[in-house]
This record gives C-alpha cells, sequence and structure tokens, in this order.
C-alpha cells in the first residue's frame, strides 16, 4: 500500500521552457504532499508543502513564481518548472501523506530534470 | 550546527556483516523517527519508523532510539548486496499539522560479495 506515483522520471528541456512534473496517491487520498529537490551526493531538501485545495506554503529561498506547485485534488499534486535553466537541473522528488499526525511519508521515484 | 547529523560514509562491508549507521540530532522536539532507503535514481522508500525511545525490529532491521542522547541508530543483519543504498534518517517537526521532515545527509552503504 501507500503508492506515490511520479511522473516523468527524467525529462530533458531546453533552457527558457517549462516543465511539469506530476506526482500521483495511487491507493490512498494525500491530505498533504511535498516537494523535494536533491542534487547528487546531498540529502533531501525541502522546497513546498501543499494541501489540498489551498496554497503551497514554500521554504525560505524557494522562487515561488519559479516552481509553481498545484494540488487540485486529494491524489495529484503538479511542480512546475517555469523558464528552466540549468541551474534547475536536479532531481525532483514528490511525497505524500495520507492522514494527520504522524503518518509516515511515502515518496515517489523522483523526476531528474536536465536543462539544456 | 546542522540539526541531523549523519555520516556520509561511503561504508563498505562484507556480504554477511553487520551494520550499523546512526544519526545525531540536536532538536529535542523530534518525536518520532524515520529510516529510508535510498537507492541510485530512486526516490526514498520507507524502511521504520519509531515513536520511543528502544528498539525496534523488522525482520533483518532494527532502528534503536535513545533520546536522552539524541542519538539514533539503524542495525541491518546478514547484511546483502541488495542492501547497497544510501540510508537516510528522518525526522518530522510537528508543527500546525504539517510534519515537515528533517533529512541526515544520507549514508552511503556498500555491500561486497
Amino acid at each position: 500500500g501507500a503508492v506515490v506515483s511520479q511522473h516523468p522520471s527524467w525529462v530533458i528541456c531546453k533552457s527558457g521552457t517549462s516543465v511539469k512534473i506530476e506526482c500521483r496517491s495511487l491507493d490512498f487520498q494525500a491530505t498533504t504532499m511535498f516537494w523535494y529537490r536533491q542534487f547528487p551526493k546531498q540529502s533531501l531538501m525541502l522546497m513546498a508543502t501543499s494541501n489540498e485545495g489551498s496554497k503551497a506554503t514554500y521554504e525560505q529561498g524557494v522562487e515561488k513564481d519559479k516552481f509553481l506547485i498545484n494540488h487540485a485534488s486529494l491524489t495529484l499534486s503538479t511542480l512546475t518548472v517555469t523558464s528552466a535553466h540549468p541551474e534547475d537541473s536536479s532531481f525532483y522528488i514528490c511525497s505524500a501523506r495520507g492522514g494527520q499526525g504522524r503518518t509516515p511519508l511515502h515518496f515517489g521515484n523522483g523526476t531528474r530534470l536536465t536543462v539544456t | 550546527q546542522k540539526e541531523v547529523e549523519q555520516d556520509p560514509g561511503p561504508l563498505s562491508v562484507p556480504e554477511g556483516a553487520i551494520v550499523s549507521l546512526n544519526c545525531t540530532y540536536s532538536n529535542s522536539a523530534f518525536q518520532y523517527f524515520m529510516w529510508y532507503r535510498q537507492y541510485s535514481r530512486k526516490g526514498p522508500e520507507l524502511l521504520m519508523y519509531t515513536y520511543s525511545s528502544g528498539n525496534k525490529e523488522d525482520g533483518r532491521f532494527t532502528a534503536q532510539v535513545d533520546k536522552s542522547s539524541k542519538y539514533i541508530s539503524l542495525f541491518i543483519r546478514d547484511s546483502q548486496p541488495s542492501d547497497s543504498a544510501t540510508y537516510l534518517c528522518a525526522m518530522p517537526e510537528e508543527t500546525g499539522g504539517g510534519n515537515k521532515l528533517t533529512f541526515g545527509t544520507g549514508t552511503q552503504l556498500k555491500v561486497e560479495l
């Protein structure tokens, strides 16, 4: 149980274009979803927290106009990297929680973004 | 000082060895603890989570928490090459229901034949 699906698994795009990454909870309703970014050999850095039906909460230093998050339903959240640049190349991972309180997070398999 | 400290390794052990992975933390507000395993180019996979001090066992894995020392461990018995991965400890901040996770840097483990 508790499967989180992320799509695409990898994407290459040209500088200046936008890329959308989808995160779905397949067998549970995700009240909260989280978006992380991970650079090679480094840990996960939280970018933003989104709750279904409300605006995302961004971590300090994360540009909300560049990383657009939409959590329109209890099973789907999207991250759109707008006007991507090579420095946005990274591994983006979403996670979801089915309940409140001390419910463990389950992660998607990540999306490797390369901006050329 | 980081809130969660974890030796990045790499840690190389022979097959069948007992592996000990550790994290220390400074925030006494952390109340429960998780261990994730991450294979290369994959998302983290939840291995174990525990709320209280003491040991929790699941198959070849044992999670140990010492809240008085702010120290947690993950032990892997009879390690296998398939255990080769990066192991991350994680602790949530229980604020407003958001439960933001703070991760350690991860320890890279290699189990050799």
